[in-house]
């Protein structure tokens, strides 16, 4: 089982619909997830980090966090075709507070 | 300026040589990392450094080095490059905590032929 675990997608939404992105990852005591945007050839930019269970909201971007199903996921809501990229979950847990990167979802918008 | 920068953007190089990938920021952080990053497989940690006298392997460190020569540069070598070390390379930095999480550097195409 891999740590942390992403469907690749491609994820495809009309413009002005929620974006849902999933992520479930394999150790308990992680403490710290976080939401990567990454358009093509370019490199990950900090979106959304969430620590405890419950939402997060920024804008349009909600983070949401169950640690009892061992999940978290990122809703994007009025997608916008400028939205279209990949989408890495990260999840920071172990004594070296080690950071896990998912392979990543690809979100495209259509307008 | 860019927080975190990496040199060269792009680099094509033959099998068997050398090469260094250089990073440095102006972050001020201890913490910095160095991630390669191939379709299908995501990032990959391939060596840490929690500070300048504190450096760790991570999960794919054959056929690397690194040198943390100051707080703000972090460097990697490939020793004797091979074809399957093509990948997108990124540097990227934390603070102590990590609770903010990791800026990046704009990233470095390698390719070896």
């Amino acid at each position: 089982q891999k740590e942390v675990e992403q469907n690749s997608g491609p994820l495809s939404v009309p413009e002005g619909a929620i974006a849902s992105l999933n992520c479930t990852y394999s150790d308990r005591g992680s403490q710290s997830f976080f939401w990567y945007r990454q358009y093509s050839g370019k490199s990950p930019e900090l979106i959304m980090s969430i620590y405890s269970n419950g939402d997060k909201e920024d804008g349009r971007f909600t983070a949401q966090l169950n640690k009892a199903s061992q999940y978290v996921s990122l809703l994007i809501r009025d997608s916008q075709p400028s939205d279209s990229a990949t989408y890495l979950c990260a999840v920071k847990s172990g004594g070296y507070q080690k950071v896990t990167f998912g392979i990543g979802t690809k979100l495209q918008v259509i307008p | 300026d860019a927080d975190v920068t990496q040199t060269p953007r792009n680099r094509i190089t033959k099998t068997g040589k050398r090469i260094m990938l250089e990073c440095s920021q102006t972050k001020g952080h201890d913490r910095m990392y160095w991630y390669r990053q191939d379709p299908g497989l995501g990032l990959r940690l391939i060596y840490y450094s929690f500070d300048v006298k504190d450096i760790n392997k991570g999960e794919i460190s054959d056929g690397y080095s690194v040198s943390r020569q100051a707080q703000a540069k972090f460097s990697l070598s490939l020793e004797s490059a091979i074809p399957n070390q093509t990948a997108l390379y990124f540097c990227a930095t934390s603070d102590l905590q990590g609770n903010y999480g990791y800026t990046f550097g704009s990233g470095t195409r390698l390719t070896v032929v």
